[in-house]
């Protein structure tokens, strides 16, 4: 069935460092991919998402590339900040199936100044 | 545009007892979802709804889990009688339609059993 990997955490950086997250998928279909993003005290809300093979999806200095032959969707950002502390969740649906989300366990990051 | 409201934000029950989390998913919304976020983990897929209609309820203990949405709007989530793995989060969420389009969450409901 379709399944999410993501990198265990806790991330710790400082600010104005360089994130990655990584996201492996495996799925059966034509997936979306998503990033999911939880701030302390806060509901889930969408990051970025890609459709297709090749789609960028960027958002708040974020960015993920939808990689089809590594089956990969990895969360990138070139700086940054300390309201970037949060959870981070990667996804996946099934456009022609219709299915519900999927997600990876999270991400942990936590930034300091 | 109001986004996904739940009630209530938090419960704290005694084990054996029974429980009700309420949604409203966002105006329009055809699709709904109940999720159960346990602490550290994803949120894992209880039930999917289109219209009033079950999509897939495959994951949902249905021994003492249950969901309606009358009328293919407001839905509801019980458990009877709950068991101490059941404290998590309750998170519902909305979407335009299933075809892979982004769901809008709630701010969820954290179920403490005792």
């Amino acid at each position: 069935g379709n399944s999410v990997t993501q990198m265990e955490g806790p991330v710790t950086l400082s600010e104005e460092a360089f994130l990655t997250i990584n996201c492996t998928y495996t799925a059966t279909g034509y997936p979306s991919l998503f990033w999911y993003v939880q701030y302390p005290g806060e509901g889930l809300q969408l990051l970025l998402k890609a459709t297709k093979a090749d789609d960028k999806g960027s958002n708040k200095g974020f960015e993920a590339t939808y990689r089809k032959e590594t089956t990969s969707f990895h969360l990138e950002k070139g700086s940054v900040q300390v309201s970037d502390s949060a959870v981070y969740f990667c996804a996946l649906s099934d456009r022609q199936a219709g299915t519900a989300l999927i997600f990876g366990k999270g991400t942990t990051l936590s930034v300091s100044s | 545009e109001a986004g996904v409201a739940q009630s209530p934000r938090y419960k704290i029950i005694e084990k054996r007892q029974s429980v009700a989390f309420w949604c409203n998913p966002i105006s329009g919304h055809a699709t709904l979802y109940w999720y159960q976020q346990i602490l550290g983990q994803g949120p894992k897929l209880l039930i999917q709804f289109q219209n009033n209609g079950v999509v897939d309820d495959s994951q949902l203990p249905k021994d003492r889990f249950s969901a309606e949405r009358l009328k293919g709007v407001d839905s509801t989530l019980k458990i009877q009688p709950a068991k101490l793995e059941d404290s998590a989060v309750y998170l519902c969420a909305s979407s335009p339609d299933r075809t892979g389009t982004e769901a809008f969450f709630g701010q969820g409901t954290r179920l403490t059993v005792v």
